[in-house]
């Protein structure tokens, strides 16, 4: 089975404050993406990456950055963090092999931020 | 552009009723149609896909019908289960490998005893 890690599961950050989020993946996937979850808006991608130092920006990449050092992990940085950052963070992966496996997005259990 | 459209929540039902919910799309070229859940504290997960036109995802007693003709993608199942509760969203994918998915809004669902 793949295993998307995240982690924390809840995190309480002041603004301003810069903010890492990890994400870890254990079945060599090439592409991962981050997400945010907000009630009524569904989600909404903020960057994803497909392949060791690559990334492309998603809908919404403002006030986000991305590293991608090693295939296995996708971390979002907050650089500074502002309470309209306050959200549910959605880690994915997918990969580009054909078949079953490369039909869906894996995800991870999220990690609920609050920014004070 | 691509995009995604579900019936607003949430939707409230006894246990053992029938369940729609509403899903339309807007794409270019032929898309795959996903349905994910999201249970109380978790990540989401697949719960059906398909692939083509007039394709029947199904899994856990959840059935829908990819209908190119009404651009349509609804998320049926016949007698719903407390333990049914969730968020459920709707979610396109673009031709390509980049897997990047597009969602709908999700709409809650909640089942009475």
């Amino acid at each position: 089975d793949v295993k998307v890690t995240q982690s924390s599961r809840y995190l309480v950050k002041r603004t301003g404050e810069k903010v890492f989020l990890e994400c870890v993946q254990d079945m060599d996937h090439e592409n991962m993406f981050w997400y945010r979850q907000d009630p009524g808006l569904g989600l909404r991608l903020i960057y994803f990456s497909y392949d060791v130092k690559m990334k492309e920006k998603g809908d919404i990449p403002e006030g986000y950055s991305v590293s991608r050092e090693k295939k296995e992990r996708f971390s979002l940085i907050l650089e500074s963090a502002s309470t309209n950052q306050t959200s549910m963070y959605l880690c994915a992966s997918h990969t580009r092999t054909s078949g079953r496996a490369g039909e869906t997005q894996y995800f991870g259990p999220g990690t609920r931020l609050l920014v004070l | 552009g691509n995009s995604v459209t579900q019936m607003e929540g949430p939707v409230t039902l006894s246990e053992e009723a029938f369940l729609t919910i509403n899903c339309t799309y807007t794409a270019t070229g032929y898309p795959s149609l996903f349905w994910y859940v999201q249970y109380p504290g978790e990540g989401l997960q697949l719960l059906l896909k398909a692939t083509k036109a007039d394709d029947k995802g199904s899994n856990k007693g959840f059935e829908a019908t990819y209908r190119k003709e009404t651009t349509s993608f609804h998320l049926e199942k016949g007698s719903v289960q407390v333990s049914d509760s969730a968020v459920y969203f709707c979610a396109l994918r673009a031709s390509g490998n980049t897997g990047k998915l597009i969602f709908g809004q999700g709409t809650t669902l909640q089942v009475k005893p």
